[in-house]
């Protein structure tokens, strides 16, 4: 079955804009989860997403937003570009939430300029 | 906060040798742990994972052992080739947390000489 799809693959923003990205899960997942990846801090947890309810919101500024809709399909939005926010941003998905194994999609690829 | 730290961030190895990559976290309520292979330019693959009440789990050419006294981990890989040249992260949740937020490693980059 299909993996997790994330579009578009690859984008350039200008600092102040705004930028949505998306994520389609696994057939048949709940849970899908946002992490931003830099050179320099590594894979870190935006936020995660089951059943259209956010569960979990990791250490990012209100700029960094998401929602989900109800066929486990999310999006996440990132208000008032920085040139910080340039990253690989990444979206996995699992059955369920609490302890479940996540699978990643290839990414978004950001860039500020 | 979380720590889940990476022994080394490079490793070079021959092509048929064993690989071991080693990480440590240090969050004594872990209790689930994964190990992803991330090539340039793509995502993060799954490998393999392990729980807490589990010491040793065995994959196709690959071992994860968990030593919850000293809190590591460690992947390894048997017979190396160059298609298992990448970085690989490991990755932790805690029993204490409802959702399914991880904490990653700063990641090994594995390059196999052929």
């Amino acid at each position: 079955k299909a993996g997790v799809t994330q579009t578009p693959r690859y984008l350039i923003k200008t600092r102040g804009q705004q930028v949505t990205l998306s994520c389609s899960p696994i057939s048949g997942h709940r849970s899908v989860s946002w992490y931003q990846q830099t050179p320099g801090q590594g894979l870190q947890f935006l936020f995660e997403y089951f059943s259209e309810t956010q569960r979990n919101k990791g250490n990012f500024p209100g700029r960094f937003s998401g929602r989900q809709f109800s066929n486990s399909r999310s999006e996440m939005n990132v208000s008032t570009l920085e040139l910080g926010d340039s990253a690989l941003y990444l979206c996995a998905s699992s059955f369920g939430t609490g302890g479940n194994t996540i699978y990643f999609g290839e990414g978004s690829w950001l860039t500020v300029v | 906060g979380e720590s889940v730290g990476l022994h080394l961030p490079t490793l070079s190895v021959q092509e048929g040798d064993n690989s071991i990559i080693n990480c440590a976290y240090s969050n004594s309520a872990s209790d689930y742990f994964i190990w992803y292979k991330q090539e340039s330019g793509k995502g993060p693959q799954f490998i393999i994972d392990i729980r807490s009440n589990m010491d040793k789990r065995q994959g196709q050419r690959v071992t994860v052992l968990l030593n919850k006294t000293v809190k590591h981990l460690s992947l390894q890989i048997a017979a190396t080739q160059p298609g298992d040249s990448a970085v690989y992260f490991c990755a932790e949740t805690p029993s204490s947390n409802t959702g399914n937020q991880f904490y990653f490693g700063t990641g090994t980059s594995l390059t196999v000489i052929p």
